[in-house]
């Protein structure tokens, strides 16, 4: 059974950092690019980070660039999200999600895939 | 950036209509675009890719078509399980973004 487990949310005053980490098993790890995704309460899924299954190629959203990294350790199985430099409006649920590539054979698998397998998330609350 | 644009934003529909949400890209997506449903409480559901392939075990009450700049979801017949919030979302670019979402009600 494909299972993904988010970890490191919680409490944090804004400007100050956290990183969420994204536990798998029951998949070939490094046969897929991986994600972030967030919802804030009362508004939409938000695209965050993505990466290859070789960490060749990352991308994130406007709202985090410069601030957060995203990375990945294939021996380990696990995702990351490095977050700094915190604000209120970071504050929302955050999902780990699996890729499914059906793009025309890149070898980075990635873009070109869809947000498959999603992970329970992991609350983070930036405040004061 | 691309930017997805979703309507209607909210739909009220009764058990067994047919329903449609469109899509809209800011440009040319060729045909990634991607939907999911999504209902509170749980992770999102992955129902369609490439614009109109079934996701493994999703009904075939769900169709998805379109390419370029327009697409559409349609429900052929609706079921209670299938109030919820539905999202379109592009992965042409290495910058993935979602529409707004329709939140799909009970009449």
């Amino acid at each position: 059974e494909v299972q993904l487990v988010e970890s490191g949310g919680g409490l944090v005053q804004p400007g100050r950092s956290l990183r969420l980490s994204c536990a798998t098993s029951g998949f070939t790890f490094d046969d897929y690019a991986m994600h972030w995704v967030r919802q804030a309460a009362g508004r939409g899924l938000e695209w965050v980070s993505g990466i290859s299954w070789n960490s060749g190629s990352m991308d994130y959203a406007d709202s985090v660039k410069g601030r957060f990294t995203i990375s990945r350790d294939n021996a380990k199985n696990s995702l990351y999200l490095q977050m700094n430099s915190l604000r209120p409006e970071d504050t929302a649920f955050y999902y780990c999600v699996q890729g499914y590539y059906y793009g025309s054979g890149s070898y980075y698998k990635y873009p070109n895939d869809a947000l498959n397998i999603w992970g329970q998330g992991t609350m983070v609350t930036v405040s004061s | 950036d691309i930017q997805m644009t979703q309507s209607p934003s909210f739909l009220s529909a009764s058990v067994g209509d047919r329903v449609t949400i469109t899509c809209r890209a800011s440009q040319s997506i060729s045909n990634y675009l991607n939907w999911y449903q999504h209902k509170p409480g749980k992770a999102p559901k992955f129902l369609i890719y490439g614009a109109s392939s079934l996701q493994s075990g999703v009904p075939s009450r769900f169709s998805g078509s379109g390419s370029g700049t327009d697409f559409t979801l349609t429900i052929s017949s609706l079921q209670p399980e299938d109030f919820a919030t539905y999202y379109c979302q592009q992965s042409y670019s290495t910058l993935y973004t979602f529409g707004q979402g329709t939140k799909l009600e009970i009449k």
